[in-house]
């Protein structure tokens, strides 16, 4: 069964602009959760969707924003860049969406770089 | 709310030493507990899990036990290698409600050395 797939795996982009990334899950699983991970702040987690719908918010801006499609791939998208989102962007699929047997699979993650 | 205290890194060990790694909860209810490990480059890996109190959860040589009594779920090794050279990640999946999402120790990293 193959593994949870980010796209891209690196990205450049100048502060201002936007940012679209993608993430397909493992096949079965509904759920899709995005985290951000900096070396100062440890691993933050941004949002959970469950079959297309938002199950959980963390406490970042409105800039930061998802969704998820009818075959679970699900899509994070970053307006206005500032300099401090640069990060390494993990997702993570898992069956269910919390619970005692919240097991979750993560990509390799997406290094976005603001310059 | 629930939450997760891990012991600050970095751990520094020379290979075949033992390893400990401290990981204490705050939590209502029965949370599951879990441990990841994210290697260098790479994302995170599930090392193992506990889904309730005495529960022993191990992999790799890694074991973990579920104290409820102490409120922890310290990770332990006894003999590391190079390859253990990773950063390990304690985390918590309650049981009801708001807290059903997994809440993320900081992570602590590891370096073994030859």
């Amino acid at each position: 069964k193959a593994g949870v797939t980010q796209t891209p795996r690196y990205l450049i982009k100048t502060r201002g602009q936007q940012v679209t990334l993608s993430c397909s899950p493992i096949s079965g699983h509904r759920s899709v959760s995005w985290y951000q991970q900096t070396p100062g702040q440890g691993l933050q987690f941004l949002f959970e969707y469950f079959s297309e719908t938002q199950r959980n918010k963390g406490n970042f801006p409105g800039r930061f924003s998802g969704r998820q499609f009818s075959n679970s791939r699900s899509e994070m998208n970053v307006s206005t860049l500032e300099l401090g989102d640069s990060a390494l962007y993990l997702c993570a699929s898992s069956l269910t969406a919390g619970g005692r047997n919240y097991e979750q699979y993560f990509g390799p993650g997406t290094r976005l770089t603001v310059t | 709310g629930n939450s997760v205290t891990q012991m600050e890194g970095p751990v520094t060990l020379s290979e075949e030493a033992f390893l400990t790694i401290n990981c204490t909860y705050t939590a209502t209810g029965y949370p599951s507990l879990f441990w990841y490990v994210q290697y260098p480059g790479e994302g995170l890996q599930l090392l193992l899990k506990a889904t309730k109190a005495d529960d022993k959860g191990s992999n790799k040589g890694f074991e973990a036990t579920y104290r409820k009594e102490t409120t922890s779920f310290h990770l332990e090794k006894g003999s590391v290698q190079v390859s253990d050279s990773a950063v390990y990640f304690c985390a918590l999946s309650g049981d009801a409600g708001n807290n059903r999402k997994l809440i993320w120790g900081l992570g602590t990293s590891l370096a073994v050395n030859p």
